[in-house]
C-alpha cells in the first residue's frame, strides 16, 4: 500500500504553461508538506498545510499556489511555469504540526522546455 | 536563513567497511533526523533523534544528537552495495513548527 503517493511522475512541459501536482496520504496524518528538489540535490521547504490550514509558507513565487481539499491531499498548482522551476517536487505528511517525524512521497519530476 | 553543513559531501568505500558522516548546524535543534535516498524515489526516513545526547540503533546504523543540539552523527557498520544512495540530516528547530531544515547530503557509494 502507497503511503504517500504524488501524480505524475514525470512533468515535460512548455515555459509559460500553467501545470497541476498531486498528492495523496493513507496515514492518516493531517499535516502535509511541499518541497523542492534543486539539481544539487539540496531538499527546501516550500509550503506546509495542518489540517487544511496553511502554516508555513517560505519565500515562494506567488506563482505556486498549494491548495488542500481535505486532510489527506495537497495539491500544488504552478502558473506560468519558468525554466528554473525545473525540479523534483516532494509531498509529505507527518501527524502533527510539530516535532513529528515526516514521511515522504516518491516525488514528481518537472523538466520546463 | 539556517544552514545544515553535512560532511563529507561524497564517499567512495569499501564493501565491509564502516562509513560515518555529520551534520552541524548554527543553531539549536530539538529534533534531528536522518534520511536515505535512492535514485529516483524520495526520502525514507532513517532514525529519528529527540533529546540531546540521544544514541539510537536501527541495524547497521547508529545516529547521535549531539550535546549541544547543534550536531548529530550518522555511522553505518560493514557497508553492503544497497546502502549506496544519499543520507540527508534534518533538523527541526523550536519554535519552528514542523518545519525542517535539511543538509546539503552525503552521496555514498560503495565498491565491491
Amino acid at each position: 500500500d502507497t503511503a504517500v503517493s504524488q501524480t505524475p511522475k514525470y512533468l515535460v512541459t512548455q515555459m509559460g504553461n500553467d501545470k497541476s501536482i498531486k498528492c495523496e496520504q493513507n496515514l492518516g496524518h493531517d499535516t502535509m508538506y511541499w518541497y523542492k528538489q534543486d539539481s544539487k540535490k539540496f531538499l527546501k521547504i516550500m509550503f506546509s498545510y495542518n489540517n487544511k490550514e496553511l502554516i508555513i509558507n517560505e519565500t515562494v513565487p506567488n506563482r505556486f499556489s498549494p491548495k488542500s481539499p481535505d486532510k489527506a491531499h495537497l495539491n500544488l498548482h504552478i502558473n506560468s511555469l519558468e525554466l528554473g522551476d525545473s525540479a523534483v517536487y516532494f509531498c509529505a505528511s507527518s501527524q502533527g504540526a510539530s516535532g513529528k517525524t515526516q514521511y515522504f512521497g516518491p516525488g514528481t519530476r518537472l523538466l520546463v522546455l | 536563513g539556517q544552514q545544515l553543513n553535512q560532511s563529507p559531501q561524497s564517499m567512495f568505500i569499501q564493501e565491509g567497511e564502516d562509513v560515518s558522516m555529520n551534520c552541524t548546524s548554527s543553531s539549536i535543534f530539538n529534533t534531528w533526523l536522518w534520511y536515505k535516498q535512492d535514485p529516483g524515489e524520495g526520502p525514507v526516513l532513517l532514525i529519528a533523534l529527540y533529546k540531546a545526547g540521544e544514541l539510537t540503533s536501527n541495524g547497521r546504523l547508529t545516529a547521535q544528537f549531539g550535546i549541544t543540539r547543534k550536531d548529530s552523527f550518522l555511522n553505518i557498520s560493514a557497508s553492503i552495495p544497497s546502502d549506496v544512495g544519499i543520507y540527508f540530516c534534518a533538523g527541526q528547530s523550536p519554535g519552528g513548527g514542523n518545519k525542517l531544515t535539511f543538509g546539503t547530503g552525503t552521496q555514498l557509494k560503495v565498491e565491491l
